[in-house]
C-alpha cells in the first residue's frame, strides 16, 4: 500500500481566501504530481515535478502554484480562492527508473468554496 | 493532443456475466494503466501495460493491450457485485513531458 497523504482531507472556505493544500510522500519517490477531479469526471493534470526544485505546469489551466523543496512533500496552493476552484484535487506520486512506474495515488482534499 | 476515449461509460450488468470496457487512446504511447475508483475514495493502480499483446489478470479482471490499434480492454468475467466501481483507463504522456491523460470513466454498476 502506498504511503501518500493529503491534508486536509475536506476544507470549506470563503471566495478571496489563500490556501494551501498539503501532498507528503514517505516512498522517496522523485516525481509527484498534482490532479483535479470533478465528481464523476475524469481527472485533469494541474502539475508536476521530476524532482526537488522542478515544478512543470500540466494541461489544465490553474490559478494554483507549486513548490518542491524536499523530496517528500508537494504542496498546492491558491492565492485567493474562487467558486470555480470548488472541486476534488488528488495528489500522486512515482519512481522514475523502473518499467511501470506506477503513480500512487493521495486520498484526496475535496474543495468547497463559498 | 493526446486523447483517451473510454467506452461505455456506464454499464449495468448482473452478477455473473462477462463484459468489456474499451480504451482507445490517439497517439503512441509507452505505458497504460488502469485504475479503479469506489465513490468518495481515491485511485487504486490495477495494472500496467507496457508492451504490444501485454496481458494481466488479476482475479475476475483481464487487461489487454493492442499498441498498434491503440487500444486497451479490460475484461470481466462472472462479475461479482464487489466490483461495482468507476475504472478509468490513463495513458503517459510523451514528447517530453510527464503525467497521465485520464479517460472519463466507465461507472460500472453490477446487480445481484
Amino acid at each position: 500500500e502506498a504511503d501518500i497523504y493529503q491534508t486536509p482531507r475536506y476544507l470549506v472556505i470563503g471566495t478571496g481566501k489563500k490556501i494551501t493544500l498539503e501532498c507528503s510522500q514517505t516512498m522517496g519517490h522523485d516525481k509527484m504530481y498534482w490532479y483535479q477531479q470533478d465528481p464523476g469526471m475524469e481527472l485533469h493534470l494541474i502539475h508536476y515535478s521530476y524532482g526537488v526544485n522542478s515544478t512543470e505546469k500540466g494541461d489544465l489551466s490553474s490559478e494554483s502554484t507549486v513548490s518542491r523543496i524536499r523530496t517528500e512533500h508537494f504542496p498546492l496552493t491558491l492565492e485567493s480562492a474562487r467558486p470555480s476552484h470548488t472541486s476534488q484535487y488528488l495528489c500522486a506520486s512515482s519512481e522514475s527508473g523502473y518499467p511501470q512506474e506506477t503513480q500512487y495515488f493521495g486520498p484526496g482534499t475535496r474543495l468547497l468554496v463559498l | 493532443e493526446l486523447k483517451v476515449e473510454q467506452n461505455p461509460l456506464f454499464l449495468s450488468m448482473q452478477e455473473g456475466k462477462n463484459y468489456t470496457i474499451y480504451c482507445n487512446y490517439s497517439t503512441t504511447s509507452d505505458r497504460l494503466y488502469w485504475y479503479r475508483q469506489d465513490p468518495g475514495k481515491s485511485l487504486e493502480s490495477l495494472f500496467v501495460l507496457l508492451s504490444n499483446g501485454a496481458v494481466k489478470q488479476e482475479g475476475r479482471l483481464m487487461a489487454s493491450l493492442d499498441t498498434k490499434a491503440r487500444l486497451s480492454t479490460l475484461h470481466i468475467t462472472a462479475a461479482v457485485h464487489d466490483l461495482s466501481a468507476t475504472y478509468f483507463c490513463a495513458v503517459r504522456k510523451g514528447g517530453g513531458a510527464d503525467g497521465l491523460t485520464f479517460g472519463k470513466g466507465t461507472h460500472l454498476i453490477i446487480q445481484p
